[in-house]
């Protein structure tokens, strides 16, 4: 029971470049997150999923995308990434009136 | 707009000591969590408040919820070196986040 597994863990990409975050749920969640956590700003959304098929923006979604094709899976993109989008990156899923599970974060650099 | 301000955020306080952090929101949310996170970790749930009046307790940590005041707070009783984290608080079901308050607990 693996909970809530985001891949990669790091990752360095330069300016212009395009990668995809994964967020894998066991958990059964009908609710997916997407935050960025930089210094200084706590959590900041950039989108969520209120369950398959279905997404929605954000705080700060400029410069991403999401899929969630599968109810276990949600998938950010960075298409050109750029020095701004360099942060911690959390998942999380949920369920109504229950707290969050967050996975471990994804640290990533944009030189 | 919607926001979520915590205070203070920063706190560095010593071990035996008693203090509140307090969130104020601007919606009308009557569900508020508390989290904690340690350094360089994720986050993990201390809290679930939802209704107005509402009061949790965890050891040396006491959460309240006052919907009318759009307040919360979360207080520290005889604080220990483990306490030492930031804590957040966030309203509309994890929509929207503080900016944490980073406790620093020392002997």
């Amino acid at each position: 029971n693996a909970g809530v597994t985001q891949t990669p863990k790091f990752r360095v990409l330069k300016t212009g470049q395009s990668m995809t975050l994964l967020c894998a749920q066991d958990m059964n969640h009908e609710y997916m997150y997407w935050y960025r956590q930089d210094p200084g700003m706590g959590l900041r959304l950039i989108h969520y999923s209120v369950g398959e098929g279905t997404t929605a923006k954000g705080e700060v979604p400029d410069g991403y995308n999401v899929s969630r094709l599968k109810k276990q899976n949600f998938l950010l993109g960075l298409e050109s990434a750029a020095p701004s989008q360099t942060s911690v990156y959390f998942c999380a899923t949920g369920i109504v009136n229950s707290p969050l599970h967050f996975g471990n974060g994804t640290r990533l650099t944009v030189t | 707009e919607l926001k979520v301000e915590q205070n203070p955020l920063f706190l560095s306080m010593q071990e035996g000591k008693n203090y509140t952090i307090y969130c104020n929101y601007s919606t009308t949310s009557d569900r508020l969590y508390w989290y904690r996170q340690d350094p360089g970790k994720s986050l993990e749930s201390l809290f679930v408040l939802l209704s107005n009046g509402a009061v949790k307790q965890e050891g040396r940590l006491m959460a309240s919820l006052d919907t009318k005041a759009r307040l919360s707070t979360l207080h520290i009783t005889a604080a220990v070196h483990d306490l030492s984290a930031t804590y957040f608080c966030a309203v509309d079901g994890g929509l929207i986040f503080g900016t944490g308050t980073r406790l620093q607990v020392f002997p």
